[in-house]
């Protein structure tokens, strides 16, 4: 059964740092990554999509990497602003679509 | 028009009622997803309609039964639910369910409370 973890739980960093938040996951047999971030009580705002043939995403201050024989990716995140704070998400596809969510971590950008 | 819809934002019931969540996506997607998530926790999968077709049930309860009347369309019918089926409850979409560069898109959840 695949397993998805993420480090740190929670983050809290000042305004202008560049940050990285990391994912592993159990089980190399994904067939892509996703990156999603959500705001308390809201639904999921898709980040990222790296597929399992690609190596890294870029969108704006984002950068996701995808290493998949080892089982881990990374969301960068440059120049970090109180609007960034929120809860992020990493997902894999297995089968059929369906994704397995890890645990998440909580970021506060402070000014 | 590139979002997920659903109605309603919140939703209070009884244990012995009956409703329905609804979801709407106009992109053109072939799959359709219902996750539950508790609070502090991940995203949970209940349920997959892939060509307006069921093909994955997550061993839900049966008194969750979801509808996909048309590719655009896909409801949860809730009935004799527990205080412990309390949560946000998300639609999402996604192009197709055949592994690959499949993005799925996130509708803002149902805020479902069981009195």
């Amino acid at each position: 059964k695949q397993e998805v973890t993420q480090i740190p739980a929670a983050l809290s960093v000042p305004e202008g740092e560049n940050l990285v938040l990391n994912c592993s996951f159990t089980d190399s047999a994904i067939y892509n990554l996703q990156w999603f971030r959500q705001d308390p009580g809201k639904g999921l705002t898709s980040l990222l999509l790296i597929q399992s043939s690609q190596r890294e995403q870029t969108s704006g201050r984002l950068n996701a990497s995808l290493d998949k024989s080892s089982g881990r990716s990374t969301l960068y995140i440059a120049a970090s602003q109180p609007g960034d704070s929120a809860t992020y998400l990493c997902a894999v596809e297995g089968t059929a679509s369906k994704l397995t969510f890890g645990t998440g971590t909580r970021l506060q950008v402070t000014l | 028009d590139t979002e997920v819809t659903q109605t309603p934002k919140h939703l209070v019931m009884g244990m012995t009622n009956k409703k329905s969540l609804k979801c709407e996506q106009h992109m053109g997607h072939r799959a359709m997803y219902w996750y539950k998530q508790k609070a502090k926790k991940p995203p949970e999968l209940m349920f997959v309609y892939s060509y307006e077709k069921l093909s994955i049930n997550e061993s839900v309860p049966s008194r969750f039964s979801p509808e996909c009347p048309n590719s655009s369309l896909l409801n949860l019918h809730l009935h004799a639910l527990q205080p412990e089926d309390s949560a946000l409850y998300l639609c999402a979409s996604s192009l197709r369910t055949e592994t690959g560069s499949n993005e799925q898109f996130f509708g803002p959840g149902t805020r479902l409370t069981v009195l």
